[in-house]
């Protein structure tokens, strides 16, 4: 089976900390997504990397950055965080469109 | 305008009978579709996809079924379950390395 963990489940931080979101897939997919999902506003992409080293915006880019050093690992930062980025996380590895989701991290900033 | 969090439209259903949860798409030329299922707190789960040159798939207990016509997708589950209780939402690929659209959701909810 596909597996992707995301490196916590629960995350509070304080206004103005760097955060990281780490997350890896077991199996050399080269696609990798991070999503953040809102009560009535669904999905939305952060970024996403189709290669080690590669990254590209997606629709809700402001305020977030992404490192793929390696290609089982794609991490989400924010630079400083603020309270509007409290939200679900969720990263996903995709191949050939089937996206396999990691269990998400719930951060809030305080 | 839109109000910040809407609640997902929902779908209540007895326990043993047959839910159908709908999906509209967006773009003529997605050619493949696939339906998640969301437990609280957990991340979305794969439960079945489709490509375009298909009208129907079954897997075990759900069906998808694809109107590229009027654009519309619909996940069956047969006999539904207290642990199909979750949220429920169709994703369409629109391009061809793999980049999603996802749509809002559907909160099924099982009754004794």
């Amino acid at each position: 089976d596909v597996k992707v963990t995301q490196s916590s489940r629960y995350l509070v931080k304080r206004t103005g900390e760097k955060v990281f979101l780490e997350c890896v897939q077991d199996m050399d997919h080269e696609n990798m997504f991070w999503y953040r999902q809102d009560p009535g506003l669904g999905l939305r992409l952060i970024y996403f990397s189709y290669d080690v080293k590669m990254k590209e915006k997606g629709d809700i880019p402001e305020g977030y950055s992404v490192s793929r050093e390696k290609k089982e690992r794609f991490s989400l930062i924010l630079e400083s965080a603020s309270t509007n980025q409290t939200s679900m996380y969720l990263c996903a590895s995709n191949f050939k469109g089937l996206a396999f989701f990691g269990q998400g991290t719930r951060l809030t900033v305080v | 305008g839109e109000s910040v969090g809407l609640h997902l439209p929902t779908l209540s259903v007895q326990e043993g009978d047959n839910s159908i949860i709908n999906c509209a798409y967006s773009n003529s030329a997605s050619d493949y579709f696939i339906w998640y299922k969301q437990e609280s707190g957990k991340g979305p789960q794969f439960i079945i996809d489709i490509r375009s040159n298909m009208d129907k798939r079954q897997g075990q207990r759900v069906t998808v079924l694809l109107n590229k016509t009027v654009k519309h997708l619909s996940l069956q589950i047969a006999a539904t379950q207290p642990g199909d209780s979750a949220v429920y939402f169709c994703a369409e690929n629109m391009e061809s390395w793999g980049k999603l659209q996802f749509g809002a959701g559907t909160q099924v909810v099982v009754t004794p």
